[in-house]
């Protein structure tokens, strides 16, 4: 299966990039990453998706590298509100599982 | 709001029972994804429906099954129930089964006593 690899917890200053790495080194040629995030219980929330290419929209902005290894996501200016935990998903190619990670715990700090 | 709808919200129930949980995806959306969440856990991804089929298939347990209906509502049922199952279930829609987001469901609340 697809795998994701992601820092369990990060810490960032509130107005400050927030930059949460995911190391998805397994990921076939025409899957994508999404990213989406969680807060508290509530259902996960789709922040961004991509394929090879930078992309960014009102949310946040995701830089994958060439080899489509690893991939960053990036909260331009954290805000309180965006405390959460952050998942980095694939989609396992043979399956068609959506694979996710354990996430990161991004704590934004005042 | 999402625009997905899951009832109920919690449910409380004792081991060897089976229980139904039931999901409503948002207008238009023809896939329907089921994941479980234990506490303090990650989302485990448990089975996908398309249009009424089986899309694929996750680390879903043989006294877990569901199904997609014509209308498009899908129905999560549980059975033999273990203490291990108490978890939270969420539902989750989108518009094909390609290359799209996911919006999910405030979730189920399930706890087995």
């Amino acid at each position: 299966d697809a795998k994701t690899t992601q820092p369990p917890s990060m810490d960032c200053a509130e107005g400050r990039a927030a930059n949460l790495p995911c190391n998805h080194s397994t990921i076939s040629g025409n899957e994508y990453v999404y990213w989406y995030r969680q807060i508290h219980s509530q259902g996960p929330q789709y922040i961004i998706h991509g394929l090879k290419n930078n992309e960014t929209n009102e949310m946040a902005s995701l830089i994958i590298t060439e080899d489509r290894k690893s991939s960053t996501l990036i909260l331009p200016h954290a805000t309180l509100r965006d405390t959460a935990v952050y998942y980095c998903i694939v989609r396992d190619s043979g399956t068609y599982k959506y694979i996710f990670g354990t996430g990161t715990r991004l704590k934004v700090l005042a | 709001d999402s625009g997905v709808t899951q009832t109920p919200k919690h449910l409380i129930t004792a081991t060897g029972q089976r229980v139904t949980l039931r999901c409503s995806p948002r207008s238009g959306d023809l896939s329907v994804y089921w994941y479980q969440q234990s506490l303090d856990q990650g989302l485990q991804f448990l089975i996908q429906y398309y249009n009424g089929e089986e899309r694929a298939k996750g680390n879903i347990l043989e006294r877990f099954s569901a199904q997609q209906f014509p209308d498009l509502h899908s129905e999560l049922n549980l059975s033999s129930l273990e203490l291990g199952d108490s978890a939270l279930y969420f539902c989750a829609s989108s518009r094909t089964t390609l290359y799209n987001e996911q919006f999910f469901g405030p979730g189920t609340r399930l706890t087995v006593l």
